[in-house]
């Protein structure tokens, strides 16, 4: 099956410091990615929808300007915590679209802003 | 506004029995209904999905039944085992756009 990497699996870092999370498709080019963010024993929330060689589309009430997606390749997408702060804590998983409908997932990134 | 509901939130099943979850939408214009499979501290993995053109879709042990009329579609795991227990979340896509149930706890007891 395909397989999606993210990277880095965990990190740790200080309120107003950035982070940068790759996702990576390994075996296969995806033109589209999703950026998604879960809460301890919550569903995915769906934060953006990364297109190769184009702006994100980004979900009602997430913050572009916080949350900076690039697609610079049909088999990376980068998804850039500006600022962050205790509040973006989470766990940040991105998955990418094989075919006209079927996602495959990363593996996750878990944030903890201190 | 929640494209779709899911239920239950939790669920515990002895070892051998039968695992059932349900998931209902309002959207008739969703055309793809996969199941994932979720562990702890992992990404979602798909485990089986369903287009609107059929009523049953079985792999192995698991198994979705879709009701088109009534707008509901749910998953079977016949003969659960421990290592089944998850976090299980029916999807819905239309546009380009996934939306995510609620998600279910499965504990499958030995």
């Amino acid at each position: 099956g395909a397989v999606v990497s993210q990277h880095p699996s965990r990190v740790i870092c200080k309120s107003g410091t950035s982070v940068k999370i790759e996702c990576r498709s390994l075996d296969f080019q995806a033109t589209t990615m999703f950026w998604y963010r879960q809460f301890p024993k919550k569903s995915l929330m769906l934060m953006a929808t990364s297109n190769e060689g184009s702006k994100a589309t980004y979900e009602q009430g997430v913050e572009k300007d916080k949350f900076l997606i690039n697609h610079a390749s049909l088999t990376l997408s980068t998804l850039t915590v500006t600022s962050a702060h205790p509040e973006d804590s989470s766990f940040y998983i991105c998955s990418a679209r094989v075919g006209e409908d079927t996602q495959y997932f990363g593996p996750g990134t878990r944030l903890t802003v201190l | 506004q929640q494209q779709v509901k899911q239920s239950p939130q939790s669920l515990i099943v002895q070892k051998g029995g039968i695992s059932i979850i349900n998931c209902a939408y309002e959207n008739t214009a969703f055309d793809y209904f996969p199941w994932y499979q979720q562990f702890p501290g992992k990404g979602p993995a798909l485990l089986i999905a369903i287009r609107p053109d059929v009523s049953e879709k079985k792999e192995g042990r698991f198994t979705i039944s879709f009701n088109k009329s009534a707008k509901q579609f749910s998953l079977h795991i016949m003969d659960s085992q421990p290592g089944d227990s998850a976090t299980y979340f029916c999807s819905v896509y239309n546009f380009n756009k996934f939306y995510f149930g609620s998600g279910t706890k499965l504990n499958v007891k030995p």
